[in-house]
């Protein structure tokens, strides 16, 4: 069972766009919501984390919002560049334990 | 800094034939961990260790053992390879304690078993 779902799967944008990924979680124990981004050939990497105390947090161009109720969080990124081409990761994790579920990923595209 | 290395980062396997896929982590974390990153599916947790000597079954263990000796190393073998287990191998480790997780990753081990 997918405890995290993502979309879309594929997201094609301009240069300077503001591409959005969405994600949907099921378990309300799940405290810790980070992204991973991962360029090709290599491992994913921690962008951005947020906890469910909060709604929104900010790093750099790369916002998280988070919506509590819904359940629904999602990765913003603010004037998109080519170098943000890569494939994301929403993810959640419970309580103490520190096993991730990960979304299935969504590839960005962001064209010059 | 090494962080987190993954050998091989590519190997070709026969039906049947076993392997030992290595890991090493040069960051003292007592954390471990390996996936398996397949198209569409994200990544899925294979096995996990939370200190030397100390494993549990993650989603998808079937068909793969792990060990934990010493707190640097967490192989992952493969017994009897079969053509499902054709991925892409992501080993990650991280500090056990603290309210967040920065879990870091290796560079990965692409399988491919025909």
């Amino acid at each position: 069972q997918q405890q995290v779902k993502q979309s879309p799967q594929s997201l094609i944008v301009q240069k300077g766009g503001i591409p959005i990924i969405n994600c949907a979680y099921e378990n309300t124990a799940f405290d810790y919501f980070p992204w991973y981004q991962q360029f090709p050939g290599k491992g994913p990497a921690l962008l951005i984390a947020i906890r469910p105390d909060v709604s929104e947090k900010k790093e750099g161009r790369f916002t998280i919002s988070f919506n509590k109720s819904a359940k629904q969080f999602s990765l913003h990124i603010m004037d998109s560049q080519p170098g943000d081409s890569a494939t994301y990761f929403c993810a959640a994790r419970m309580g103490s334990a520190r096993q991730l579920t990960f979304g299935s990923g969504t590839q960005l595209t962001v064209l010059p | 800094n090494a962080g987190v290395t993954q050998t091989p980062k590519f190997q070709v396997l026969k039906t049947g034939q076993s392997m030992t896929l290595q890991c090493a982590q040069d960051m003292n974390h007592e954390y471990m961990s390996w996936y398996r990153q397949d198209p569409g599916m994200g990544l899925r947790l294979i096995h996990y260790s939370v200190g030397a000597g100390i494993t549990d079954q993650g989603e998808v263990p079937n068909g793969y053992n792990v060990s934990r000796s010493t707190t640097e190393d967490f192989p992952l073998r493969l017994l009897s390879a079969a053509p499902s287990q054709t991925s892409v191998y992501f080993c990650a480790s991280s500090y056990y304690g603290g309210p967040t997780n920065i879990q870091y990753f290796g560079a990965g081990t692409r399988l491919s078993v025909l």
